[in-house]
């Protein structure tokens, strides 16, 4: 199936810094990628659709200045943590589609990301 | 809005069959999933099935559809330690151009 990295697996960061998420899709273009947050033994929640060229769709109650995406190629999509906060600290996961608009979508590792 | 429900852990004996339940709430849901995700890992998809479908077979996986019940089931056959996991049920209205939306995920635990 196809490849989709996501990196850093692991940050730790001190509180007001920020954090930058990178997804990357590599064998496919994606022109959607999804970007998700999953509490300890909660489900995983949409944050935002990332859209290639354009601006990201964020769902009700994510702020859109703290959690920046950037989707500028068909393979790279960044979300970006800024002044981050204890409370941000969760599983960050993205999920990529290809652009032939196949059904499965193809998630990367994730990101563990501990504000301290 | 949507919803979807998932017990939140199974546990099984090696080599007999595992089934994990979800239930939605969205009737205009078309596609639903089961994803497995090991420990540190990302998600991994497991099959998907169409809502005009009512059973997926895939080896060892088999999926059950009840529309009108708006219940999903996915029986492992032959259950191994490897199987071991987090299993999440998700939907997806437009086959997955709004985003998923997942259950909490059932974590199987297998007793040898």
């Amino acid at each position: 199936g196809a490849v989709v990295s996501q990196h850093p697996s692991r940050v730790i960061c001190k509180s007001g810094t920020s954090v930058k998420i990178e997804c990357r899709s590599l064998d496919f273009q994606a022109t959607t990628m999804f970007w998700y947050r999953q509490f300890p033994k909660q489900s995983l929640m949409l944050m935002a659709t990332s859209n290639e060229g354009s601006k990201a769709t964020y769902e009700q109650g994510v702020e859109k200045d703290k959690f920046l995406i950037n989707h500028a190629s068909l393979t790279l999509s960044t979300l970006t943590v800024t002044s981050a906060h204890p409370e941000d600290s969760s599983f960050y996961i993205c999920s990529a589609r290809d652009q032939k608009g196949e059904t499965e979508a193809f998630f990367g590792q994730g990101t563990r990301l501990t504000v301290v | 809005g949507e919803d979807v429900e998932q017990s939140l852990f199974l546990s099984v004996r090696e080599g007999d069959s595992s089934v994990i339940n979800c239930t939605y709430t969205d009737s205009s849901s078309t596609y639903l999933y089961w994803y497995k995700q090991e420990p540190g890992a990302g998600l991994q998809l497991l099959t998907y099935i169409f809502s005009n479908m009512d059973m997926k077979q895939d080896q060892r996986l088999t999926v059950l559809l009840n529309k009108k019940d708006k219940h999903l089931s996915l029986r492992i056959a032959d259950t191994q330690t490897g199987d071991s996991a987090i299993y999440f049920c998700a939907e997806s209205i437009w086959g997955g151009a709004d985003g998923l939306t997942f259950g909490k995920g059932t974590h199987l635990i297998i007793q040898p």
